[in-house]
């Protein structure tokens, strides 16, 4: 089992390029969620998702998208970055909702200039 | 909303030397409380949960937490440290409600372990 796969590790965009992050998992899990974190901050849940075709918004949605067609794969899309979301985002997933142990990627850093 | 406080940004113990971490979270209704670590680089890792039952709870490596109601708080302690528990460790609450599942993390304790 590959586990939780982010993609790209790194990546650098100008102010109001878009671009998607990735992320699948390869354990059947219903649960997936995205984080980003920042120094002094820790991780903040931006968008999550139940299950396919399911999404809702986290505690940071604004500026982000998402979608759910399959069960494995969660993919964050920036659609006009600013450099406030300068960051690393984490994927998680679970069997089920949170009370379940989330498994992580390995992290995206994302710098946007 | 809930929220977790971890007063303690930055710890220095001396490998050997026990160690606690402070967690307290604001929350209505009983907690779903966990610690995860986070290694330099990597994402993060679970170390323990509390749902219901005992208030102490056993975890990997060695690490151990004591939920207590009346205080708000759910204390990570190990009573020996090693120089691999060097790392960021996150204090977490869960919510639950309808269709609502949220995870709310503190803001870390990094951990230097002196050898």
């Amino acid at each position: 089992n590959a586990g939780v796969t982010q993609t790209p590790k790194f990546q650098v965009l100008k102010t109001g390029q878009s671009m998607t992050l990735q992320c699948a998992q390869d354990m059947n899990h219903e649960y997936m969620s995205w984080y980003r974190q920042d120094p002094g901050m820790g991780l903040r849940l931006i968008h999550y998702s139940v299950g396919a075709g399911i999404t809702d918004q986290g505690e940071v949605p604004n500026g982000y998208n998402v979608s759910r067609s399959t069960t494995e794969d969660f993919p964050l899309r920036l659609l006009s970055a600013a450099p406030s979301q300068t960051s690393v985002y984490f994927c998680a997933s679970s069997l089920g909702p949170f009370n379940e142990k989330l498994f992580f990627g390995s992290g995206t850093q994302l710098s946007v200039l | 909303a809930q929220s977790v406080t971890q007063p303690d940004i930055h710890i220095t113990v001396s490998e050997g030397a026990s160690l606690e971490l402070r967690c307290n979270y604001s929350y209505g209704a009983t907690p779903y409380l966990f610690w995860y670590v986070q290694s330099p680089g990597q994402g993060l890792q679970l170390l323990l949960k509390y749902f219901s039952g005992d208030t102490l709870v056993q975890g990997i490596k060695g690490f151990e937490a004591e939920f207590k109601r009346s205080q708000s708080s759910f204390n990570l302690r190990k009573p020996s440290v090693h120089w691999s528990d060097a790392a960021e460790y996150f204090c977490a609450v869960g919510e639950v409600g309808g269709s609502n599942y949220k995870l709310t993390f503190g803001k870390g304790t990094l951990l230097t372990v002196n050898p």
